[in-house]
Formats: C-alpha cells, structure tokens, sequence
C-alpha cells in the first residue's frame, strides 16, 4: 500500500521569502504523479503543481517547483516570493498511473502561514 | 465551464441519522470520487464512480454508499451517522479514459453529526 508523509504541521515564512515544504512517500509502483494541492480557507482544493514520476527533470510553475527524488522517495515543494494569498494547509498526494482513474493518497497536511 | 459543485454547503445531523451529499462533476467528466476529510487531516478516499458502478472502495463501512446517475452526477449516502462521521466531504471528478486524470474537487459539504 501507498503512503504519504508530511513531516512539518506547521511553517511559518516572512512574506517575499522562500519556504520548502516536505513530503516523503513510499511505493512499489514505478509509474505514478505526485501533486501539491493547495487548501485555503475556502476549503477548495487547488492543484499548485505535479510530477510524473517518469520524468527526470523537475516540475515549474510560476513560483512554485519541485524537488523529485524517485530514488530516495522524496518530493518537496519549494515557494519563492512569498505572498500572503499563499497562506494555506498544503497536502502532497500520490496517484499511481494506468487505465482509469485511481485514488489520491493525501499526506496530512503543512499548515503554511505568510507572515507580512 | 462550471467546475465541480456540491450541495448543501454546511450541514447538521445528529447521531443515527441518514444522510445525502451531492456532487455535479465538471464539465465533460465522466468519474466522480469521494473523500472524507476530518479536520486537521488530509482527504481519505471513500469511493469512485464510473458507468454507474462503485469502481473503487477505501477502507470505509458499508454505512457509506453512493449512486451515480446517467447524467454523470453523484450522491454520497452515509447511514446510521456517528459522531466521527463529521468532517468535510469532498467531491472530485476527472475524466476516466484521459491519459492524465487529474481529478478537480468541489468546494466539500462540511457535515457535523452531533
């Protein structure tokens, strides 16, 4: 079975910095994505990034990247220029890839905090 | 393009009730899946829905059942509600056949069973 772990509850980062937040996960399979999901005070599920685990070279949006190490299990997200809308509980998830659509494994969250 | 919507927004039972949640999937979806997420916790999967027929089941009670419908819109049904059954439900949706299925949530039903 599929695990995901997120070893910080809580973060704190001055506003314009940059943070990092962790994730460790643990598998058999070889093809798989691995996300961020944002969740603001709305409750809404906002997908910030993800990365085929097939692909070397490591995920970028905007201010948001990653760091995916396949062999260590590890998929961190570092944000640069922090801004205060980005204060949110961040959940990293794992769903395994094939025909169909398979469930997300969610870690427990980090409680990001954006501090002005 | 409307997302993903869910109703009620907020709701209230008490203990040994029943209770439905619904879901609309986002346009031109075809797959509807339901998580619990308890406060404080990350999204735990309790079902997928796809043709009509429960594709995938996590480790949740029979208490916990659904339906979907032609038009591809779903209902959560949870029996003989307990206290523990309160968290936040949310719904996603994605399409079953795309090479890459990400799955888009809802805004989630917050249930509180006292």
């Amino acid at each position: 079975a599929q695990t995901v772990t997120q070893s910080q509850p809580e973060m704190s980062v001055q506003e314009a910095e940059t943070v990092t937040l962790s994730c460790t996960y643990d598998t058999s399979e070889n093809n798989y994505y691995l996300f961020w999901y944002k969740q603001p005070p709305s409750r809404q599920m906002i997908l910030v990034i993800r990365q085929e685990a097939y692909k070397q070279q490591n995920a970028t949006e905007n201010r948001f990247s990653v760091n995916f190490q396949k062999a260590a299990k590890s998929f961190s997200l570092k944000i640069s220029d922090s801004q205060l809308g980005d204060t949110a509980m961040y959940f990293c998830a794992f769903m395994k890839h094939g025909a169909g659509t398979y469930k997300y494994i969610f870690g427990t969250g980090t409680r990001l905090k954006v501090l002005a | 393009d409307a997302g993903v919507t869910q109703s009620p927004t907020h709701l209230i039972k008490t203990r040994g009730q029943q209770v439905t949640l619904r879901c609309s999937p986002k346009s031109g979806h075809d797959t509807v899946s339901w998580y619990q997420q308890a406060l404080g916790q990350g999204p735990q999967f309790i079902f997928q829905y796809y043709e009509e027929e429960e594709r995938q089941r996590g480790n949740f009670p029979d208490r916990f059942s659904g339906h979907q419908f032609p038009n591809y819109s779903s209902e959560l049904n949870v029996n003989a509600l307990l206290l523990g059954d309160s968290a936040l439900y949310l719904c996603a949706s994605s399409l079953w056949t795309a090479t890459y299925n990400e799955q888009f949530f809802g805004p989630g039903t917050r249930l509180t069973v006292l």
